[in-house]
């Protein structure tokens, strides 16, 4: 089955502790997105790539850092600069500008 | 001047009454999707509208785009238990989506 699949569905990490989370896609999209979701709030950009190799800042990129090293993976690091990293993060993608994003089914990150 | 608005940010209804949630942009829009969001679920795209004054009906569900362009609706009729959800208008700005806030709908029984 094609689709977007993100690991692990729930973390949990100590305060101050770098973590890193998945994304995979078999889809053969071009473009990932990374998006923040707080409780009964909107998606907010994080980064998004439209090429291998390439990445650009969203709305909230400070304390995150991505790579897009190969064309199915764009991975996301919480570092511990992110102030408030609870969260719920989303990860998308579109076959090309315009067309309709296909997310994956999330990671609940909790920082105790 | 990239972002989408929508009202209302939450509704409730008797089950088998309508819904409608409206989003909202001050430019013009290439194009208009909608995606609802269950509870503890991730966003699923619903349909992307882009032609002036376009209506596009999926069952129970009724998608318009406003003829300047600049705005959009979601209709539900009979709302049904399982239409319990937040439902995102989302615009492609440059590479990239702009969400709304979303309106969070909730149907009791």
């Amino acid at each position: 089955d094609g689709g977007i699949t993100q690991s692990p569905k729930y973390l949990f990490r100590k305060e101050g502790q770098n973590v890193t989370l998945s994304c995979e896609q078999n889809l053969n999209h071009d473009a990932m997105y990374w998006y923040r979701q707080d409780p009964g709030q909107g998606l907010r950009l994080i980064y998004y790539s439209q090429i291998v190799n390439d990445f650009q800042k969203g709305d909230i990129a400070e304390g995150y850092s991505v790579s897009r090293e190969k064309k199915e993976s764009f991975p996301l690091t919480v570092t511990s600069a992110q102030k408030n990293p609870t969260a719920f993060y989303l990860c998308a993608s579109t076959s090309q500008r315009g067309t309709e994003a296909f997310f994956g089914q999330g990671t609940r990150l909790t920082v105790v | 001047g990239q972002q989408v608005m929508q009202i209302p940010q939450y509704q409730h209804v008797q089950e088998g009454e309508d819904f409608t949630t409206y989003c909202n942009s001050s430019t013009t829009l290439s194009n208009i999707q909608w995606y609802k969001q269950r509870p503890g679920g991730h966003p699923v795209f619903l349909i992307q509208l882009v032609k002036s004054g376009e209506v596009k009906k999926q069952k129970r569900l009724t998608f318009q785009f406003g003829e300047a362009k600049k705005n959009s609706s979601l209709h539900i009729t009979a709302t049904q238990t399982t239409d319990v959800g937040t439902y995102f208008c989302a615009r492609s700005y440059g590479q990239n989506f702009v969400f709304g806030p979303g309106t969070r709908l909730s149907v009791l029984p």
